[in-house]
C-alpha cells in the first residue's frame, strides 16, 4: 500500500500571499489531521477531517483552513502569509475515528518557506 | 501549548548502550503514543500504549506508563546508528478523534 503522500515537498512564499498544500491520504483511511512544526512551537495540531467534516481544529487563526474530499484527500490553505508561517506541515491518516484504538500514519511533509 | 514535556532535551550515546528518554503530561490522557523522526521528515509510529496499562514491548523498545505520576518512559536497548532521530511522546487527549498533543522531543545521537 503507498504511504501517506503530500504535495508540494517544498514551497517558497512570499509574505501576503496564499498558499494550499495537498494531502493523500493511505487508501482506505478516512481520517486526516493536519500539523505545524516549528523549532520555537514543536508539533502543533491545526485540524483533523473525517468523512469531509472537520471534526477538531487547533488554536489557530482563521488564516488556516482545509478541507476534505470524497476520496478522502485533504488540502490545507494558509491565506495572508507571514513569515511565522514558515514550518514543516505534516498530514497524517488514520484507518478509523478515534486514536486510541489506532495509529496515525505521517506523510514526509511540506516545507514551506515564508520570505 | 505543548501537553507533554520530555527529558532529556537531548541525550548522546554509543552504539550497544541503552537510551532511555521519559515524558511527562499535564492531563488525564486515554492513550500515549512515541514517535521517531528522522531531520525534519515524516514521523513514524512506534508505539501505542493505553491509559490503562503500564508497559509495553515491541523488539528493542520498551515504553511504561505511570497514570498516577503522569509521566512514561521509552527505553530503546542495544541502540544502533539508524536509531539516531528526535522521538516524541504524545497524547490523546479524549475520544473524539484523532487529535494528537506533542511533547518537545528529544533528540537522540547514537555513535558508532
Amino acid at each position: 500500500k503507498a504511504g501517506v503522500t503530500q504535495t508540494p515537498r517544498y514551497l517558497i512564499k512570499t509574505r501576503g500571499q496564499q498558499v494550499t498544500l495537498s494531502c493523500s491520504p493511505i487508501s482506505g483511511h478516512r481520517s486526516v489531521s493536519w500539523y505545524q512544526q516549528t523549532p520555537g512551537q514543536g508539533l502543533q495540531f491545526l485540524f483533523e477531517y473525517f468523512s469531509e467534516t472537520q471534526r477538531n481544529k487547533g488554536n489557530f487563526p482563521g488564516r488556516f483552513s482545509g478541507r476534505q474530499f470524497s476520496n478522502s484527500r485533504s488540502e490545507m490553505n494558509v491565506s495572508t502569509l507571514e513569515l511565522g508561517d514558515s514550518a514543516l506541515y505534516l498530514c497524517a491518516s488514520s484507518l478509523i475515528a478515534v486514536s486510541s484504538y489506532n495509529e496515525q500514519f505521517f506523510g514526509p511533509g511540506t516545507r514551506l518557506t515564508v520570505l | 501549548s505543548q501537553q507533554g514535556e520530555e527529558d532529556p532535551q537531548a541525550l548522546s550515546i554509543q552504539e550497544g548502550e541503552n537510551a532511555t528518554m521519559n515524558c511527562s503530561y499535564k492531563t488525564s490522557i486515554n492513550n500515549l503514543q512515541w514517535y521517531r523522526q528522522n531531520s525534519g521528515r515524516g514521523l513514524v509510529h512506534l508505539i501505542l500504549i493505553r491509559s490503562n496499562e503500564r508497559e509495553k514491548h515491541s523488539g528493542r523498545l520498551r515504553v511504561t506508563l505511570d497514570t498516577s505520576k503522569k509521566s512514561s518512559s521509552l527505553l530503546i536497548t542495544a541502540s544502533r546508528a539508524a536509531d539516531t532521530a528526535s522521538y516524541f511522546c504524545a497524547t490523546d487527549l479524549n475520544n473524539a478523534g484523532n487529535m494528537l498533543t506533542f511533547g518537545g522531543g528529544t533528540r537522540l545521537m547514537v555513535k558508532p
